[in-house]
């Protein structure tokens, strides 16, 4: 079974500045994905950025980027010139490459405010 | 993009009645959607895997007869949740990916904007 783990509960950043939520997982596939989504007061939740296993390149998404490190399985997620509207919750998820019916294993979340 | 769409986003009923909430993928077909529960503050947990055309997949711990789920087209999955008790008030998500060879398909799943549910 797969395990994700986000140990942070909560952090704080003065809009304009960077970030890093941390998240580390665990399985002994080979061959999986790792996303970062995120959840606003909404509660609509959003794909941040993904990450295919396979991939060395860490995936970047403008102001958003990840530092993947597969031997260490830590999957960590840059905020650069963060901005009000980034305040959400964000979760890592871990997902196996095994088809359309593949189950997301959610961490337990960060919260992440920005201040003014 | 892929979009779903998840019907009512909110609702009230009383305490013993049954309540059915809808999760539609308007612009692909998925044969596999998920329906997950989330408490204020928590992560999201998965109840079950619904099928296009079989039985759902219950996670632990999860009432079958209480949360039922019907998958009967590509783009329609249904939770029904029967006899409502105030604990089982919560925030309810789908989520879905289109099939194989869509467009799409493996970039992340999509989620439904919630149902919240409120049993009185």
């Amino acid at each position: 079974a797969q395990t994700v783990t986000q140990s942070q509960p909560e952090m704080s950043v003065q809009e304009a500045e960077t970030v890093t939520l941390s998240c580390t997982y665990d399985t002994s596939e080979s061959n999986y994905y790792l996303f970062w989504y995120k959840q606003p007061p909404s509660r609509q939740m959003i794909l941040v950025i993904r990450q295919e296993a396979y991939k060395q390149q860490n995936a970047t998404e403008n102001r958003f980027s990840v530092n993947f490190q597969k031997a260490a399985k830590s999957f960590s997620l840059k905020i650069s010139d963060s901005q009000l509207g980034d305040t959400a919750m964000y979760f890592c998820a871990f997902m196996k490459h095994t088809g359309a019916n593949s189950k997301l294993t959610f961490g337990k979340g960060i919260t992440l405010s920005v201040r003014p | 993009g892929a979009v779903v769409s998840q019907h009512p986003s909110r609702v009230i009923c009383k305490s013993g009645t049954s309540v059915k909430i809808e999760c539609r993928s308007l612009d692909f077909q998925a044969t596999t959607m998920f329906w997950y529960r989330q408490f204020p503050k928590q992560s999201l947990m998965l109840m079950a895997t619904s099928n296009e055309g079989s039985k759902a997949t219950y996670e632990q711990g999860v009432e079958k007869d209480k949360f039922l789920i019907n998958h009967a087209s590509l783009t329609l999955s249904t939770l029904t949740v029967t006899s409502a008790h105030p604990e089982d008030s919560s925030f309810y998500i789908c989520s879905a990916t289109p099939l194989p060879g869509g467009a799409g398909y493996l970039a992340g799943y999509t989620f439904g904007s919630g149902t919240r549910l409120t049993v009185v």
